[in-house]
């Protein structure tokens, strides 16, 4: 069964050092999201990819985040520096485009900055 | 603006129970989809059910199922006869027909069932 891959499931890393999750997309899906989901709330949206280009980075804090899609295929996010308040899972997902909003997520990258 | 709420932050049954979880919206679209995940321990989020802001009409599928009624803006999901490997946190989210794809998910409900 086709699934969106992500890696790594955790990541310890210390405040101030640099930080990169991946993901890989369901075969064939154009739109690609990262969420990231503070624990006991709902994910948010950071960033939303249609092929390689980014729709919607309005919740990005930009000054320390990026992401990138380069081929429209995987991608990845990056945080530098790393801060207390970024400990979270960070969850992608894909869907088959805007036009069908049915998104499939990946199993997280649980991120815990100390 | 666009928001949902799931006014329960926790839900414990026994076993064999019926319980319903509860999800208000707002927005101001005529054209919205709204979804259920659930999101067990291991963290990914299941996908449950999609039902466009046309259709009304209720649905089940097994032990779950979903009333959406447009009238008081609520999206509600009913388990009959929990079981243990129910026990998770159940989201339900909202898609603006012009959002393209950006899913605005409630808090979350996190269900325990015991045996």
């Amino acid at each position: 069964e086709a699934e969106v891959a992500q890696s790594p499931r955790y990541k310890i890393t210390e405040k101030s050092q640099a930080v990169a999750f991946w993901c890989d997309p369901i075969s064939g899906h154009a739109t690609l999201y990262w969420y990231r989901q503070i624990l006991g709330q709902g994910p948010e949206l950071l960033v939303q990819f249609q092929d390689e280009s980014v729709v919607d980075d309005s919740q990005l804090p930009k000054d320390r985040f990026s992401a990138e899609r380069l081929k429209g295929v995987d991608s990845t996010l990056k945080i530098q520096p790393a801060e207390l308040g970024d400990s979270a899972m960070y969850l992608c997902a894909s869907s088959l485009d805007v036009n069908n909003p049915e998104a499939f997520f990946g199993q997280g990258t649980r991120l815990t900055v100390v | 603006a666009q928001k949902v709420t799931q006014a329960q932050t926790e839900i414990s049954v026994v076993e064999k129970e019926d319980v319903t979880l509860d999800c208000v919206y707002e927005t101001r679209d005529t054209t919205y989809y709204l979804f259920w995940y659930k999101q067990p321990p291991s963290g990914e989020l299941v996908f449950l059910i999609r039902r466009n802001s046309f259709d009304e009409q209720n649905e089940i599928s097994g032990r779950y199922s979903w009333n959406f009624q447009k009238s008081t803006s609520s999206f509600n999901f009913t388990i009959t006869a929990s079981q243990v490997v129910d026990s998770a946190v159940y989201f339900c989210a909202l898609i603006q027909n012009n959002q393209g794809g950006k899913l605005i998910f409630g808090q979350g409900t996190e269900l325990s069932v015991k045996p």
